[in-house]
């Protein structure tokens, strides 16, 4: 069964950093893209950040382009969001989902982890 | 960036009867157009993908049509686990865009 947990998730002040991880299991994690998907509360969804399988090509929403990085360790089986120069407008719920193979859509979902950046 | 524009943003529906979500593209995205389903406080669930292809378990009243700019989602007998809200999704092009949603409500 796939799982995808996030975690790392909490209060940061405008300005603040904050790591996002999400452990994967259940399938081979070095075979899929993967992707963060934030909502804000009583908003809809919004695509952040996809990183290729091996790591060499990421993709991210203007928004976030040079504040948040994406990563991966495949050893660790794990996804990571470094989020750097946080305003309050990153707060929302952040969301780890797989790839179905080589298409961007995401048929799994992990429950996601809040990160509220306020003073 | 592409835009992806639902309609309506609400819609009543009593159970048993028929809706139709729409799904509008800025410009074209071929086939590639998925549609998820989110009950509050929960993840997204796939339930569309290629326009038309039913994600694994997805129930066969749930059903997508359309391609180039204008989608459909029809639910042809609504059921009480049905009420939520369905977004659209583009995977055409990046950046990768949703749709702002429809609010399927009990009538």
């Amino acid at each position: 069964e796939v799982q995808l947990v996030e975690s790392g998730g909490g209060l940061v002040q405008p300005g603040g950093s904050l790591r996002l991880s999400c452990a994967a299991s259940g399938f081979t994690f070095s075979n899929y893209w993967m992707t963060w998907v934030r909502q804000a509360a009583g908003k809809g969804l919004e695509w952040v950040a996809s990183i290729k399988e091996d790591g060499s090509e990421k993709q991210y929403v203007d928004s976030v382009k040079g504040r948040l990085t994406i990563s991966r360790d495949n050893a660790k089986n794990s996804l990571f969001l470094q989020m750097n120069s946080l305003r309050a407008e990153d707060t929302a719920v952040y969301y780890c989902a797989r790839y179905s193979g080589d298409y961007h859509y995401f048929p799994y979902w992990g429950q996601g982890t809040l990160v509220t950046v306020s003073s | 960036e592409i835009v992806m524009t639902q309609s309506p943003a609400t819609l009543s529906v009593s159970p048993g009867e028929r809706a139709t979500l729409s799904c509008r593209a800025s410009q074209s995205v071929s086939s590639n157009l998925a549609w998820y389903q989110q009950k509050p406080g929960q993840a997204p669930r796939l339930l569309i993908y290629g326009a038309s292809t039913r994600a694994t378990g997805i129930p066969g009243r749930f059903s997508g049509s359309g391609s180039g700019t204008e989608f459909t989602l029809t639910i042809s007998s609504l059921q009480s686990e049905d009420f939520a809200v369905y977004y659209c999704q583009q995977y055409n092009n990046w950046p990768l865009t949703f749709g702002g949603g429809t609010n399927v409500e009990i009538k």
